[in-house]
């Protein structure tokens, strides 16, 4: 399996732009998740979907962000309009269903920086 | 809520010695703990996982934990470091289907 696939690796945009990440989970794994890295926060969820649909979105800093999953092997997150502070690497990170909660798998993130 | 402490955001050994690195857990129920490493540039990959049964699990690359619930914690270690285990690890609890992370351990393995 080529395991979680992120694109694009990095990404430099202006502010006020819409950027849009994109995931494709591991085949089979019906959860999905969103993170962020930053060096002030460290690793954050922002939401995290199980079989396509949002469970939890608590994470999401504020409505310039939302995320989809249209179906089981593709997931979006945009930020419209992004801003500076959104600059940090974003991963998504798929599991497999089960009893209890199973390892995720990470992508490669995708490096975001907002100028 | 489920979360965890990692004690010492950067520690440095010589290689060939032992790699300690201290994480600490709160939790109302049993928790299920995990070990993550990240290498430069790179997400995260699982180390090893704590979810019921034997208290001293044993992961890839010579890494192992120990889950301690008299003392809340769950320590990786490993014998012997080499270089190419210089990497961030992050410890992890589970929080329903969620992971809580901590603030991760930079190591650097000093030749």
């Amino acid at each position: 399996d080529a395991g979680v696939i992120q694109s694009p690796r990095h990404e430099v945009t202006e502010m006020g732009q819409e950027v849009t990440l994109r995931c494709k989970p591991i085949s089979g794994h019906d959860y999905l998740f969103w993170y962020r890295q930053t060096m002030m926060r460290g690793l954050e969820l922002l939401i995290y979907f199980n079989n396509n649909v949002p469970i939890d979105d608590s994470g999401m800093p504020e409505d310039r962000f939302s995320a989809k999953m249209p179906n089981a092997s593709f997931s979006t997150l945009k930020i419209q309009p992004s801003e500076p502070r959104d600059s940090a690497v974003y991963f998504c990170a798929s599991s497999s269903p089960g009893v209890i909660p199973d390892t995720q798998y990470f992508g490669p993130g995708t490096r975001l920086t907002v100028l | 809520a489920q979360s965890v402490t990692q004690l010492g955001s950067h520690v440095s050994v010589s290689e060939g010695a032992l790699v300690l690195l201290r994480c600490n857990y709160s939790s109302s129920v049993p928790p299920y703990l995990f070990w993550y490493v990240q290498y430069p540039n790179q997400g995260l990959q699982l180390l090893l996982k704590y979810t019921t049964g034997a208290t001293l699990v044993k992961g890839i690359n010579g890494f192992e934990a120990e889950f301690k619930k008299s003392e809340t914690s769950f320590h990786l270690t490993k014998p012997s470091a080499h270089m190419s285990d210089a990497a961030e690890y992050f410890c992890a609890v589970n929080n329903d289907y969620k992971l809580s992370f901590g603030a991760g351990t930079t190591v650097t393995v000093r030749a």
